[in-house]
């Protein structure tokens, strides 16, 4: 039973193009989610984060939107450069509400093309 | 500089043998956690552990043991009771605020990892 479910095994954007990565949730205890990168043989690098009191964080390039209505968050990457070609992670928890570990899509990987 | 280190980088298992993977951080993180990844199969959660002398299993922790003696230390020993040990092993640490309840679903920052081969 996957709580934290990345549909898209893998997704090619061109140089200069947005990347949406999406993301499903089906705990509505989840309260805090985040994004991972991480290249291969490596560990991964926190990218950003959001709360659910939040519908939107940015970071440069880097947006995350949160609906929780529908249980959907998404990683928009604008402009996109090769440098992010990598695996994306997905991850949630219940911070206020129960104290879980992070829970870990299957991850997208990014290919962006020049 | 701070951060968490994992050695080996690459680790190989005889047959019937256990080994050792090592973890230590200088982050002064309260919890640690240890993963491993095959492909497709993102992350799954092995053990964590919120405090010293303390640890609980997490989603895959069948053939694999703990221990944390040392805040700073959280090793991962890979049994021969583990049939299928091949993986890249991730340890990963974040702090943990209490008595708020903010706890083990913070942020947590990843160790290079481990790759575990079988002879």
């Amino acid at each position: 039973d996957q709580q934290v479910k990345q549909n898209s095994p893998s997704l090619s954007v061109q140089e200069g193009r947005i990347s949406i990565l999406n993301c499903d949730y089906t705990n509505s205890m989840f309260d805090y989610f985040l994004w991972y990168k991480k290249y291969p043989a490596e560990g991964p690098t926190f990218l950003i984060s959001i709360s659910s009191i939040k519908d939107k964080n940015e970071d440069g390039r880097f947006t995350v939107f949160l609906n929780k209505s529908a249980k959907h968050l998404s990683l928009h990457i604008v402009p996109s450069q090769p440098g992010d070609s990598a695996v994306y992670f997905c991850a949630a928890s219940a911070l206020w509400a129960g104290n879980t570990p992070l829970v870990f899509g299957k991850g997208t990987r990014l290919s962006v093309i020049a | 500089d701070g951060g968490i280190t994992q050695s080996p980088k690459y680790l190989f298992r005889k047959e019937g043998q256990n080994v050792t993977l090592s973890c230590e951080q200088n982050l002064n993180h309260d919890a640690m956690y240890w993963y491993r990844q095959d492909p497709g199969q993102g992350l799954r959660l092995i053990y964590y552990s919120q405090i010293v002398n303390d640890f609980q299993k997490g989603d895959i922790a069948e053939g694999y043991s703990v221990s944390r003696e040392k805040k700073e230390s959280f090793p991962l020993t890979v049994t021969s009771a583990q049939k299928n040990p091949t993986a890249f092993y991730l340890c990963a640490s974040s702090i943990i605020l209490l008595p708020t309840g903010r706890g083990i679903g913070e942020t947590q920052y990843f160790g290079p990892g481990t790759r575990l081969l079988v002879l």
